[in-house]
This record gives C-alpha cells, structure tokens and sequence, in this order.
C-alpha cells in the first residue's frame, strides 16, 4: 500500500533556531520526492521536488534530503522565522511505465509553530 | 503567471443541499486535480484529469461526488446530496502533466465547505 507518514505531528520552536523534520515514505513505482509548505487557510506551495539520484535540496532556508535506500526524507529548517509557522506536508509521488500520469500520496503533515 | 482559481472561498449548506465548486487552471495545464482535505489531515485525492479525460477517480464518492472537466480547460465539482462529513476545504491543483515526469503541481487557495 502507498503510504506516507511524517514525524514529529507537530513542533513548537523560537524564532531563530533550526529544526528538521521527518518523512517515511512506501510509495512504489517512486518517481519523486516532494516538499509543501501550507500557510493556514491556503493551498499548498511547493518547497522541493527530488528523484531518486538527488540527496539533498536547497530553496532558501529550507533544505530537503532523500535517501532512497531507507525510504526516508527530511527537511531542514534554518534561522526559523515568524513566517515559517504552516503545516510542512511530504508527498511520495509514484509513476509506472502502465500510468499515463503521477500519482501523489499525501503524509498527514507536521504542524510548525515559531515563537519569539 | 496566473494561479490556479477557485470560487467560490466560503460555502455554508445544510445537509442533503447541494453545492458546486468552479476551478480554473493555469494555461496550458494538462492535469487538473481535485483533494478533499479535512483540518489536520493531508489532502486526499478525489479525482484527476487529463486534459478533459478522467484518469483516477478511484477515492470519488461516486453516490453523492460528480467532476467535469469541460473542453479539458475549467472544472466544476458538485456534492449532491451534501453530508455533515463533506465539511472540509475543496483543493484544486493543477500541472503541465501529461506524459512529462517531475512536474510541480500548483494548487488554488481552496474552497471551505461548512455543511450544518
């Protein structure tokens, strides 16, 4: 079964410090690896998008890693601020050579929550 | 570039009403998705599109849920008739899709549906 669960459910850290969060991942044929960001009362935005032979990701303070091998992917938050409060949601995306299309699998999503 | 539309932001209905929600992609988007995503949870997928042809409507709840994509540009999506537990926020996403992998899906800002 096509799974995606994220860890921790939710984190509350101070302005200004780092943070990673988890994802575990089953999706299979695996095309790619994805990272959003959902600010409360809007759409999804897309931080990352990783294949298979990329290990790590940058956009700005936010920096993805996938390793393949064990299924898993993070995602680095540096020098957090205010705005980074927003659910961080992982999606697995699977594709095979019989689909015409991807197919997403959504994780439930990390709730974080940045203190001054 | 244009985002992904919707409209409309806000619906309340009583249950056994129906109701229908409009999305406009961006230009060119092959693919069109439409999630269901309860608070706290991710979004789940209820049907997709290719160009104007259903391509996974496996999670649609065929018996109240109905989808059209017309001329493979705009869709509309229509509960009817509306359950308490259709309360949730009405996604749609769109993609340049088709046979191309890795491609980012942009989503609309959503529709919130309160059915009392």
């Amino acid at each position: 079964k096509n799974q995606v669960e994220q860890s921790p459910q939710s984190l509350i850290i101070l302005e200004g410090k780092n943070c990673t969060l988890q994802c575990n991942y089953t999706v299979s044929p695996f095309s790619n690896l994805r990272w959003y960001k959902q600010d409360t009362g809007r759409g999804p935005v897309s931080l990352t998008i990783m294949t298979f032979s990329e290990n790590t990701k940058s956009n700005g303070r936010y920096t993805a890693t996938l390793d393949a091998d064990t299924k898993q992917s993070s995602l680095h938050i540096t020098a957090s601020q205010l705005s980074d409060s927003a659910s961080y949601i992982c999606v697995g995306t699977l594709k095979s050579p019989q689909l015409l299309h991807e197919k997403l699998t959504f994780g439930t999503g990390t709730r974080l929550t940045i203190i001054p | 570039e244009a985002g992904v539309a919707q409209s409309p932001r806000y619906k309340i209905i009583e249950k056994r009403q129906s109701v229908a929600f409009w999305c406009n992609p961006i230009s060119g988007h092959a693919t069109l998705y439409w999630y269901q995503q309860i608070l706290g949870q991710g979004p789940k997928l209820l049907i997709q599109f290719q160009n104007n042809g259903v391509v996974d409507d496996s999670q649609l709840p065929k018996d109240r849920f109905s989808a059209e994509r017309l001329k493979g540009v705009d869709s509309t999506l229509k509960i009817q008739p509306a359950k308490l537990e259709d309360s949730a926020v009405y996604l749609c996403a769109s993609s340049l899709g088709g046979s191309r992998t890795n491609t980012e899906a942009f989503f609309g800002q959503g529709t919130r549906l309160t059915v009392v």
